[in-house]
Protein backbone atom coordinates (compact mmCIF):
# COMPACT_ATOMS: atom_id res chain seq x y z
CA UNK A 1 0.00 0.00 0.00
CA UNK A 2 0.85 3.75 -1.16
CA UNK A 3 2.21 5.29 2.18
CA UNK A 4 2.05 9.02 2.53
CA UNK A 5 3.17 10.06 5.83
CA UNK A 6 3.20 13.93 7.41
CA UNK A 7 5.79 14.27 10.01
CA UNK A 8 3.91 15.98 12.82
CA UNK A 9 -0.04 15.30 13.90
CA UNK A 10 -0.29 18.15 15.80
CA UNK A 11 1.85 21.68 15.86
CA UNK A 12 1.55 24.35 17.50
CA UNK A 13 3.78 27.28 16.35
CA UNK A 14 3.55 31.19 17.38
CA UNK A 15 2.98 34.00 15.24
CA UNK A 16 6.23 35.37 12.93
CA UNK A 17 7.93 31.84 13.46
CA UNK A 18 9.13 29.75 10.06
CA UNK A 19 7.30 26.70 9.59
CA UNK A 20 8.28 23.47 7.91
CA UNK A 21 5.44 20.84 7.35
CA UNK A 22 7.18 17.43 5.61
CA UNK A 23 5.61 15.11 3.68
CA UNK A 24 7.32 11.46 2.46
CA UNK A 25 5.73 8.89 -0.13
CA UNK A 26 7.43 5.87 -0.35
CA UNK A 27 6.00 4.59 -4.00
CA UNK A 28 8.13 7.05 -6.35
CA UNK A 29 4.78 9.08 -7.09
CA UNK A 30 5.71 11.55 -9.37
CA UNK A 31 3.31 14.26 -8.48
CA UNK A 32 2.98 15.81 -4.55
CA UNK A 33 0.25 18.16 -3.67
CA UNK A 34 -0.40 20.48 -0.50
CA UNK A 35 -4.21 21.25 0.44
CA UNK A 36 -5.63 23.81 3.46
CA UNK A 37 -9.00 22.12 5.47
CA UNK A 38 -10.98 24.66 7.04
CA UNK A 39 -14.38 24.08 8.12
CA UNK A 40 -17.23 25.66 5.66
CA UNK A 41 -14.50 25.61 3.04
CA UNK A 42 -13.18 22.42 2.36
CA UNK A 43 -10.00 21.54 0.58
CA UNK A 44 -8.49 24.33 -0.99
CA UNK A 45 -4.75 23.61 -3.10
CA UNK A 46 -1.64 25.45 -2.01
CA UNK A 47 0.67 24.49 -3.71
CA UNK A 48 1.51 20.95 -5.64
CA UNK A 49 4.39 19.76 -7.79
CA UNK A 50 5.15 17.31 -10.47
CA UNK A 51 9.02 16.87 -10.93
CA UNK A 52 11.20 17.06 -8.22
CA UNK A 53 12.23 21.12 -7.84
CA UNK A 54 9.06 21.67 -10.26
CA UNK A 55 6.67 23.55 -8.34
CA UNK A 56 3.31 25.39 -9.30
CA UNK A 57 0.85 27.24 -7.59
CA UNK A 58 -2.04 26.08 -6.57
CA UNK A 59 -5.18 28.46 -5.55
CA UNK A 60 -4.21 30.05 -2.26
CA UNK A 61 -0.37 29.83 -2.38
CA UNK A 62 0.27 33.48 -0.30
CA UNK A 63 1.93 33.04 2.38
CA UNK A 64 3.42 30.06 1.44
CA UNK A 65 6.45 28.28 -0.32
CA UNK A 66 7.46 24.77 -1.15
CA UNK A 67 10.57 22.40 -1.84
CA UNK A 68 10.82 19.28 -2.85
CA UNK A 69 14.35 18.56 -3.49
CA UNK A 70 13.80 14.42 -3.46
CA UNK A 71 11.05 12.78 -5.16
CA UNK A 72 9.78 11.64 -2.50
CA UNK A 73 9.92 14.42 -0.26
CA UNK A 74 7.48 18.09 -0.25
CA UNK A 75 7.79 20.48 1.92
CA UNK A 76 5.17 23.57 2.58
CA UNK A 77 6.98 26.37 4.44
CA UNK A 78 5.20 28.91 6.28
CA UNK A 79 7.75 31.81 5.68
CA UNK A 80 6.48 33.87 9.02
CA UNK A 81 3.28 32.34 10.62
CA UNK A 82 0.08 34.26 11.11
CA UNK A 83 -2.92 32.68 13.06
CA UNK A 84 -5.24 33.28 9.84
CA UNK A 85 -2.73 30.05 9.20
CA UNK A 86 -4.02 28.06 11.12
CA UNK A 87 -5.49 24.73 9.66
CA UNK A 88 -5.73 21.32 9.00
CA UNK A 89 -2.80 20.96 6.21
CA UNK A 90 -3.41 17.61 3.96
CA UNK A 91 -0.58 16.33 1.94
CA UNK A 92 -0.97 14.00 -1.07
CA UNK A 93 0.48 12.37 -4.07
CA UNK A 94 -0.14 10.11 -6.93
CA UNK A 95 1.70 8.36 -9.85
CA UNK A 96 1.48 11.40 -11.89
CA UNK A 97 -0.22 9.78 -15.38
CA UNK A 98 -2.70 11.97 -15.19
CA UNK A 99 -5.99 12.77 -12.83
CA UNK A 100 -5.81 9.84 -10.84
CA UNK A 101 -6.79 8.98 -7.41
CA UNK A 102 -4.85 10.65 -4.44
CA UNK A 103 -3.25 9.20 -1.49
CA UNK A 104 -3.60 11.70 1.01
CA UNK A 105 -1.23 11.77 4.88
CA UNK A 106 -2.85 11.74 7.35
CA UNK A 107 -2.99 15.68 8.20
CA UNK A 108 -1.13 17.84 10.54
CA UNK A 109 -3.76 20.42 12.47
CA UNK A 110 -1.47 23.43 13.07
CA UNK A 111 -2.81 26.03 15.42
CA UNK A 112 -0.29 29.80 15.29
CA UNK A 113 -1.23 31.41 18.49
CA UNK B 1 -11.69 27.88 -7.53
CA UNK B 2 -13.79 25.16 -6.65
CA UNK B 3 -15.24 23.02 -9.54
CA UNK B 4 -17.69 20.24 -7.37
CA UNK B 5 -20.34 21.59 -4.94
CA UNK B 6 -21.97 18.72 -2.71
CA UNK B 7 -25.27 18.30 -1.63
CA UNK B 8 -26.81 18.23 0.79
CA UNK B 9 -24.11 19.52 3.24
CA UNK B 10 -24.93 17.20 6.23
CA UNK B 11 -27.03 14.21 6.33
CA UNK B 12 -28.35 12.09 8.90
CA UNK B 13 -30.19 7.89 8.44
CA UNK B 14 -30.45 5.53 10.34
CA UNK B 15 -28.03 2.60 10.16
CA UNK B 16 -29.74 -0.02 7.70
CA UNK B 17 -31.02 2.94 5.35
CA UNK B 18 -29.60 4.37 2.11
CA UNK B 19 -27.25 7.83 1.48
CA UNK B 20 -26.94 9.49 -1.17
CA UNK B 21 -25.08 12.44 -1.85
CA UNK B 22 -25.26 14.79 -4.97
CA UNK B 23 -21.87 16.87 -6.49
CA UNK B 24 -22.16 19.02 -9.40
CA UNK B 25 -19.90 20.70 -10.83
CA UNK B 26 -19.41 23.55 -14.11
CA UNK B 27 -17.01 22.89 -16.77
CA UNK B 28 -16.14 19.44 -18.63
CA UNK B 29 -14.26 17.02 -16.75
CA UNK B 30 -12.12 14.26 -17.79
CA UNK B 31 -12.98 11.60 -14.30
CA UNK B 32 -15.15 12.42 -10.87
CA UNK B 33 -14.09 10.64 -8.12
CA UNK B 34 -15.15 10.78 -4.59
CA UNK B 35 -13.44 10.36 -1.31
CA UNK B 36 -14.43 9.90 2.45
CA UNK B 37 -12.71 11.68 5.45
CA UNK B 38 -13.80 10.46 9.24
CA UNK B 39 -13.39 12.95 11.72
CA UNK B 40 -10.15 14.79 11.37
CA UNK B 41 -7.98 12.28 9.52
CA UNK B 42 -7.25 12.07 5.39
CA UNK B 43 -8.84 11.56 2.81
CA UNK B 44 -9.36 8.36 1.31
CA UNK B 45 -10.21 7.30 -1.99
CA UNK B 46 -13.55 5.66 -2.94
CA UNK B 47 -14.49 5.52 -6.27
CA UNK B 48 -13.35 7.18 -9.68
CA UNK B 49 -15.69 7.66 -12.49
CA UNK B 50 -14.80 8.44 -16.30
CA UNK B 51 -16.37 10.99 -18.19
CA UNK B 52 -17.65 8.11 -20.55
CA UNK B 53 -19.22 6.31 -17.88
CA UNK B 54 -22.53 6.39 -16.33
CA UNK B 55 -22.54 4.06 -13.43
CA UNK B 56 -19.95 2.39 -11.42
CA UNK B 57 -20.22 -0.20 -8.38
CA UNK B 58 -18.18 -0.71 -5.83
CA UNK B 59 -19.09 -2.80 -3.27
CA UNK B 60 -21.93 -1.19 -1.44
CA UNK B 61 -21.50 1.84 -3.59
CA UNK B 62 -23.13 3.02 -6.64
CA UNK B 63 -21.91 6.18 -8.58
CA UNK B 64 -24.17 7.53 -10.80
CA UNK B 65 -22.34 10.59 -13.58
CA UNK B 66 -24.51 12.55 -15.84
CA UNK B 67 -22.33 15.03 -17.82
CA UNK B 68 -25.38 16.80 -19.79
CA UNK B 69 -26.77 18.01 -15.74
CA UNK B 70 -23.29 18.23 -14.54
CA UNK B 71 -23.75 16.17 -11.74
CA UNK B 72 -23.19 12.91 -9.76
CA UNK B 73 -24.88 10.82 -6.93
CA UNK B 74 -23.05 8.60 -4.37
CA UNK B 75 -25.51 5.98 -2.97
CA UNK B 76 -24.22 4.19 0.27
CA UNK B 77 -26.77 1.37 0.77
CA UNK B 78 -27.37 -0.57 3.87
CA UNK B 79 -25.77 2.11 5.31
CA UNK B 80 -23.52 1.29 8.96
CA UNK B 81 -22.42 3.52 12.02
CA UNK B 82 -19.09 2.98 10.85
CA UNK B 83 -19.76 5.09 7.57
CA UNK B 84 -19.96 7.82 9.66
CA UNK B 85 -17.74 10.62 8.26
CA UNK B 86 -17.74 13.17 5.62
CA UNK B 87 -17.88 12.51 1.93
CA UNK B 88 -15.93 14.77 -1.13
CA UNK B 89 -16.06 15.46 -4.73
CA UNK B 90 -13.27 15.69 -6.85
CA UNK B 91 -12.55 16.75 -10.44
CA UNK B 92 -10.16 17.37 -12.66
CA UNK B 93 -9.56 21.33 -13.39
CA UNK B 94 -11.05 23.28 -15.55
CA UNK B 95 -7.47 24.24 -17.09
CA UNK B 96 -7.05 20.08 -17.74
CA UNK B 97 -3.52 20.70 -15.07
CA UNK B 98 -3.54 17.40 -13.25
CA UNK B 99 -4.95 19.26 -10.25
CA UNK B 100 -8.03 17.83 -8.02
CA UNK B 101 -10.32 20.33 -7.11
CA UNK B 102 -12.33 19.52 -4.42
CA UNK B 103 -16.04 20.56 -2.97
CA UNK B 104 -16.87 21.21 0.37
CA UNK B 105 -18.30 18.06 1.47
CA UNK B 106 -20.90 15.97 2.78
CA UNK B 107 -21.36 15.05 6.73
CA UNK B 108 -22.97 11.80 6.89
CA UNK B 109 -23.97 10.55 10.37
CA UNK B 110 -25.31 7.07 10.53
CA UNK B 111 -26.94 6.80 13.93
CA UNK B 112 -27.51 2.93 15.64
Amino acid sequence: DVKVTQSSRYLVKRTGEKVFLECVQDMDHENMFWYRQDPGLGLRLIYFSYDVKMKEKGDIPEGYSVSREKKERFSLILESASTNQTSMYLCASNPGTGWEKLFFGSGTQLSVL
Amino acid sequence: SQQGEEDPQALSIQEGENATMNCSYKTSINNLQWYRQNSGRGLVHLILIRSNEREKHSGRLRVTLDTSKKSSSLLITASRAADTASYFCATDDEGGSEKLVFGKGTKLTVNP
